[in-house]
């Protein structure tokens, strides 16, 4: 069974400050996906990664994944408070009839 | 843009009543699942579905029937309802190749007492 740990589960940071929330998982893949979803709301793609050594930036969001580590890491850089929400990853498994395999979420909060 | 549409958003449900939680996308997906998300955890896939008349069982189906007639309808059956089964609960599709997003519903908050 492909497990997906995420660390940290919650992470409370000031606005300005960077940090880095990892994306561990268990079974050789190459599809990684980004989401993150408001506190009520639904979720929302933020990054595919699609093969080893792929990068992605968008504003003060930057996804990257290391195959052969099984681990994707988003980076914040210089947070502001329009960051908090909770941030999954997920991996895709073509053997298993392409299902989603979800991370148990990093619930960020940042605070002036 | 319409996307994933679900329906109802808020239920409340008695024990042992039964109710469909309806999914529909309007953009020609072949792949459509149903997930439920209890409280600050993560999600749990119940069933999905690669196209019209296919489904198969995710994580966590026990209690949960789905069946897809076409290929913009996913409903989700909920049969005898029990506490265990209060969660949030979303449906998503994505199209067909590698490395497409899966886009997701509004959700419904069921609860069962």
């Amino acid at each position: 069974e492909l497990k997906v740990e995420q660390n940290p589960l919650f992470l409370s940071m000031q606005e300005g400050k960077n940090y880095t929330i990892y994306c561990n998982y268990s079974t050789t893949s190459d599809r990684l996906y980004w989401y993150r979803q408001d506190p009520g709301k639904s979720l929302e793609s933020l990054f595919v990664l699609l093969s080893n050594g792929a990068v992605k930036q968008e504003g003060r969001l930057m996804a990257s994944l290391d195959t052969k580590a099984r681990l994707s890491t988003l980076h914040i850089t210089a947070a502001v408070h329009d960051l908090s929400a909770t941030y999954f990853c997920a991996v895709d498994l073509y053997s298993t009839g392409n299902q989603f395999y979800f991370g148990t979420g990093t619930s960020l909060t940042v605070i002036p | 843009n319409a996307g994933v549409t679900q329906t109802p958003k808020f239920r409340i449900l008695k024990i042992g009543q039964s109710m469909t939680l309806q999914c529909t996308q309007d953009m020609n997906h072949n792949y459509m699942y149903w997930y439920r998300q209890d409280p600050g955890m993560g999600l749990k896939l119940i069933y999905y579905s690669v196209g019209a008349g296919i489904t198969d069982k995710g994580e966590v189906p026990n209690g949960y029937n789905v069946s897809r007639s076409t290929t913009e309808d996913f409903p989700l059956r909920l049969e005898l309802a029990a506490p265990s089964q209060t969660s949030v609960y979303f449906c998503a599709s994505r199209g067909q190749g590698a490395g497409q997003p899966q886009h997701f519903g509004d959700g419904t908050r069921l609860s069962i007492l």
